[in-house]
């Protein structure tokens, strides 16, 4: 089956360490996405690729770094700058870029500080 | 700036009972609407949508109608099972340039036998 397979569900981080969490899809979409949810918010938009080797910062960036070397593949790193990372992120896929397509999710990482 | 606004939870029911859950939204122009459910340990799944003024976008028995005149999506059930307990979330996506949401803070929504 078609899908986003995001890892580990759950990540723990000693402070100044960053972490990179995975996200894999194999349903050969050319946009990808990732967000984080607090308790109690909605979602918001850290980085996102429209295409391979292209991405842009979202509305919460800083703190965070992302590459898009492969179409299936976009990985998110959680830099020691970020201030606060305690989180759940999720990562998203859609067709392409272009407006109301609808957006896959995977089912998150939950990232903790120890 | 554009903004989604939910009404806030938990929601409570009883099995069978009508669910509504409020969701107004400001955004210039005609944005798409979106409604996302949430299951526990789980990412979002794509509920339903409507992309223009008066549209009903419906799914598994849930709907909701794109109100211009009250900037509103309002989801509505006709009769819950204890199986739709989940958080719900609200999203509009601005007119024109990329694919981007912007999401409400979500509701729970709880329904016991």
């Amino acid at each position: 089956d078609g899908g986003i397979t995001q890892s580990p569900k759950y990540l723990f981080r000693k402070e100044g360490q960053n972490v990179t969490l995975s996200c894999e899809q194999n349903l050969n979409h050319d946009a990808m996405y990732w967000y984080r949810q607090d308790p109690g918010q909605g979602l918001r938009l850290i980085y996102y690729s429209q295409i391979v080797n292209d991405f842009q910062k979202g509305d919460i960036a800083e703190g965070y770094s992302v590459s898009r070397e492969k179409k299936e593949s976009f990985p998110l790193t959680v830099t020691s700058a970020q201030k606060n990372p305690t989180a759940f992120y999720l990562c998203a896929s859609s067709i392409d870029g272009e407006a109301n397509q609808p957006q896959h999710f995977g089912d998150g990482t939950r990232l903790s500080i120890l | 700036g554009d903004s989604v606004t939910q009404m806030e939870g938990p929601v409570t029911l009883s099995e069978e009972a009508f669910l509504t859950i409020n969701c107004t939204y400001t955004a210039t122009g005609y944005p798409s609407l979106f409604w996302y459910v949430q299951y526990p340990g789980e990412g979002l799944q794509l509920l339903l949508k409507a992309t223009k003024a008066d549209d009903k976008g419906s799914n598994k028995g849930f709907e909701a109608t794109y109100r211009k005149e009250t900037t509103s999506f309002h989801l509505e059930k006709g009769s819950v099972q204890v199986s739709d307990s989940a958080v719900y979330f609200c999203a509009l996506q601005p007119p024109g340039g990329y694919n981007k949401l912007i999401f409400g803070a979500g509701t729970r929504l709880a329904v016991h036998p």
